[in-house]
């Protein structure tokens, strides 16, 4: 699977957008970009992924780049909920094989009032 | 439609002790991964079950095994706990080949 870098840290105004960025130039084309985030002391949600598109659904957008090297989570406006780690994964899926997770550090979220 | 369950979901041990935790993966998933998060990482990936096998290992010693029932749910044992071994365990399940792993709550061990 191909590596990901992401900043440490970030924070947001409560109501504006985050937006934080994901790099994967080693990304294959058979790769997905998927983002978690993990509230403190729960376990990972699933946000949103996506292979070469745009994605949007409730909770967030993604965006990738055509060259697809990079990507953006936008989360349109922020709460003071939203304040987690953010993970950028990118991984293959496999029909018949596993397809499993490999995590960095991501990238700690502040949502300031 | 209850998620991913883990039990229990705090655990205290000696070293040399061994320990089981146990996942009930969402209703209709198949396939259930076990993760370990360090204090300050991320998580990281020690296996996958599926059809009551081992399908995919991470980097983990044998002293880390697991089992998977006919019901689908899963056991991770832990054998000779180091200090090392603090940490919080997940649980993830899915449908073999599918998309997105939806996490548990884990379970939270100390090593004392």
């Amino acid at each position: 699977d191909a590596k990901t870098t992401q900043p440490p840290s970030m924070d947001c105004a409560e109501g504006r957008a985050a937006n934080l960025p994901c790099n994967h130039s080693t990304i294959s084309g058979n790769e997905y970009v998927y983002w978690y985030r993990q509230i403190h002391s729960q376990g990972p949600q699933y946000i949103i992924h996506g292979l070469k598109n745009n994605e949007t659904n409730e909770m967030a957008s993604l965006i990738i780049t055509e060259d697809r090297k990079s990507s953006t989570l936008i989360l349109p406006h922020a709460t003071l909920r939203d304040t987690a780690v953010y993970y950028c994964i990118v991984r293959a899926l496999m029909q018949t094989g596993a397809n499993n997770l490999f995590f960095g550090t991501g990238t700690r979220l502040t949502v300031i009032p | 439609d209850a998620g991913v369950t883990q039990s229990p979901t705090h655990l205290i041990k000696t070293r040399g002790q061994q320990v089981t935790l146990r996942c009930s993966p969402k209703s209709g998933h198949d396939t259930v991964s076990w993760y370990q998060q360090a204090l300050g990482q991320g998580p990281q990936f020690i296996f996958q079950y599926y059809e009551e096998e081992e399908r995919q290992r991470g980097n983990f010693p044998d002293r880390f095994s697991g089992h998977q029932f006919p019901n689908y749910s899963s056991e991770l044992n832990v054998n000779a706990l180091l200090l090392g071994d603090s940490a919080l365990y997940l649980c993830a399940s899915s449908l073999l080949g599918a998309e997105t792993q939806y996490f548990g709550p884990g379970t939270r061990l100390l090593v004392l």
